[in-house]
């Protein structure tokens, strides 16, 4: 067990729709970090933030956006879903930016 | 852009024997750090063994080992007296924008079959 939480474990939704997932990083983790694993694309940096400001962007669609709460935890919103969304979806977290990252169990989402 | 080079799609090793797999990558920077994970069936993103580009010295967990070679930009994993509980996806990862940002790139991964 990583420390990080994510939630939910699998979300089937339908195209057009939109999803929140949801990341809490081991405690005293101040970064934290969203990736997209799929088929095509491998595993993919999305974006990260850092004590609840954005540091960094990757492949992240307009489509999507996410941000970094108070408490730390974070969100990823993904709206207008599209098959090609399907996906797992990882959250991991580190002490400081550039530390090494834990990884939470990742959310699986299908879009049908 | 940083690109992540696993050469190895498959690899296969009988247990208890070596097996050694390759990773090259890209960077513009001169101190970063460099990470395996490994990818068992359950999809859990595993930390396997971290190397600091500034270390000269390789670094070892238990039956892990790296030999990373910073001029030519090669990190690769040694896995030791192999265990069924071994088999997995490998990638390597290098924190390549520098310790500033922490974004990792992944490579496409090298599954790794352990026979008995």
């Amino acid at each position: 067990d990583s420390g990080v939480t994510q939630t939910p474990k699998h979300l089937i939704t339908a195209t057009g729709q939109r999803v929140t997932l949801r990341c809490s990083p081991r405690s005293g983790d101040l970064s934290v970090y969203w990736y997209q694993q799929s088929l095509d694309q491998g595993l993919q940096f999305l974006i990260q933030y850092y004590n609840g400001e954005e540091r960094a962007k990757g492949n992240i669609l307009e489509r999507f956006s996410a941000q970094q709460f108070p408490d730390l935890h974070s969100e990823l919103n993904l709206s207008s879903l599209e098959l090609g969304d399907s996906a797992l979806y990882f959250c991991a977290s580190s002490v400081d930016p550039g530390d090494t990252q834990y990884f939470g169990p990742g959310t699986r989402l299908t879009v049908l | 852009a940083q690109t992540v080079t696993q050469s190895q799609p498959e690899m296969s090793v009988q247990e208890a024997e070596t097996v050694t797999l390759s990773c090259t990558y890209d960077t513009s920077e001169s101190d970063y750090y460099l990470f395996w994970y490994k990818q068992p069936p359950s999809r859990q993103m595993i930390l396997v063994i971290r190397q600091e580009a500034y270390k000269q010295q390789n670094a070892t967990e238990n039956r892990f080992s790296v030999n990373f070679q910073k001029a030519a930009k090669s990190f690769s994993l040694k896995i030791s007296d192999s265990q069924l509980g071994d088999a997995a996806m490998y990638f390597c990862a290098p924190n390549a924008g520098g310790t500033s940002y922490g974004k990792l790139t992944f490579g496409q991964g090298t599954i790794l079959t352990v026979h008995p």
